[in-house]
């Protein structure tokens, strides 16, 4: 079973700082997926990558898949940001997708 | 507009009751899936279906039941065997494995 870790637990940033948030896992993937949830519950993908950097608006996300590492940056962030963030990863053909706990981001303006 | 809808948003269960939590999807997908969340922890697949008249079981499917008559449809019962049943329930949909999922709103179900 793939072990999904998440780093920092919780995060607090000033306004129009860059962030970083990290995750690591421990075997092989075909995917890996990095959610945003907001304080009511609902959640967003955002992206879904397999190799290298993908980019939307103020979010990049990339991925080193020797290294078994993916990063969520948010550049000029925003109190509008403050979310949880899930990174989930999938092995193989098939649905099934193994999550991290998430980490808890506060912006403050 | 297309999107996946759950209902209710809140739901109230009595011990030794069954109830159903309903997941709606207009996206033409094939696959749907059924997560668990509890405070603290990553999300956890109870059930899921690739196709209509077909679906498995994921990491916790003890005490729940799914069905999936219809593409769009793919209804969650948390029978009574189901000892700690409170959590938001999450439902997904994507067009097939390996894509993206796309989640509805959930349901918080509270035992009384």
């Amino acid at each position: 079973k793939n072990e999904v870790e998440q780093s920092p637990q919780n995060l607090t940033a000033q306004e129009g700082e860059f962030i970083t948030i990290n995750c690591s896992y421990s075997v092989g993937i075909s995917a890996l997926h990095w959610l945003q949830q907001h304080p009511g519950g609902g959640i967003v993908s955002l992206f879904m990558l397999s190799s290298g950097k993908k980019k939307h608006g103020r979010l990049i996300a990339t991925i080193n898949i020797q290294e078994k590492h993916s990063s969520l940056h948010i550049t000029a962030s925003h109190p509008r940001d403050s979310a949880v963030y899930i990174c989930a990863v999938g092995v193989g053909a098939n649905s099934k997708l193994t999550f991290g706990k998430g980490i808890t981001l506060s912006v403050r303006p | 507009d297309g999107g996946i809808t759950q209902s209710p948003k809140y739901l109230f269960r009595k011990e030794g009751q069954n109830v159903t939590l309903s997941c709606e999807q207009n996206l033409n997908h094939d696959a749907m899936y059924w997560y668990r969340q509890d405070p603290g922890q990553g999300l956890r697949l109870i059930y899921y279906s690739q196709i209509v008249n077909d679906f498995q079981k994921g990491d916790i499917a003890e005490g729940y039941s799914v069905s999936r008559e219809k593409k769009e449809s793919f209804p969650l019962t948390v029978t009574s065997a189901q000892k700690n049943p409170t959590a938001f329930y999450l439902c997904a949909s994507s067009i097939g494995p390996e894509e993206t999922q796309y989640f509805g709103p959930g349901t918080r179900l509270l035992v009384l």
